[in-house]
């Protein structure tokens, strides 16, 4: 069955650490890709995506994921954590055409000082 | 200024009395779909359109109903709400089921 994992259910970082959130799918082909944040008390925002091409991708807030084929994974990272970075991440995925999009469960980012 | 809105945002109800929570995008976009979000379970996909007229079951379609008359509205309907449905709610709304989708600020239910 199709699935998308995020390992840590919760990540606490020092302020100006860098960070990366795990995400790894179990799909049969190459999924789409995405990255959303939830701020306390707001809805879902999108970070980043990835359909084709690099796999490196740039997104909002100065973050940045990287698609590894070989691992099926699609890593979170942003060099340096700022405090208004603490939120809810989850990984997203799909399939081409209108299949639904299947969210991992999430990780909690901390951030202390 | 593009959005999707949700009423109400909070809700405290008792069990079996019907109630309707409605979304509404600005974007005219074709795809919408509604969430339920429940610690340590992440968003689980109740129901999703891909265009006016044409729903479908999602991951726990379960004691929810929805309809999608206009393209800009998609009403969730609770019929005879339980407490198993304590819960945050979110609408979304996209131009494909892969695509981007913007998020609603959610609802949040509770079944007494």
């Amino acid at each position: 069955a199709q699935s998308v994992t995020q390992p840590d259910i919760h990540i606490t970082v020092s302020e100006g650490a860098s960070l990366e959130l795990r995400c790894n799918y179990s799909y049969g082909a190459t999924p789409y890709l995405f990255w959303y944040v939830q701020s306390p008390g707001q809805g879902l925002q999108l970070l980043l995506k990835y359909f084709s091409g690099d796999t490196l991708v740039q997104g909002i807030k100065g973050f940045e994921a990287e698609f590894k084929r070989s691992q099926s994974s699609f890593n979170l990272r942003k060099p340096s954590v700022h405090w208004s970075d603490a939120a809810e991440y989850f990984c997203a995925v799909g399939l081409s055409g209108n299949t639904p999009l299947v969210f991992g469960k999430g990780t909690r980012l901390s951030v202390i000082a | 200024e593009a959005q999707v809105t949700q009423n109400p945002r909070y809700l405290i109800t008792v069990t079996g009395k019907k109630l309707t929570v409605t979304c509404s995008q600005n974007m005219n976009h074709e795809y919408m779909s509604w969430y339920r979000q429940d610690p340590g379970l992440g968003l689980r996909q109740i129901y999703y359109s891909m265009n006016v007229e044409v729903t479908d079951k999602g991951d726990v379609p379960e004691g929810y109903k929805v309809s999608r008359k206009e393209k800009r509205n998609f009403p969730l309907i609770l019929e005879s709400p339980s407490p198993n449905q304590t819960s945050l709610y979110f609408c979304a709304s996209s131009w494909g089921g892969t695509d981007t989708q913007y998020f609603g600020p959610g609802t949040r239910l509770t079944v007494l």
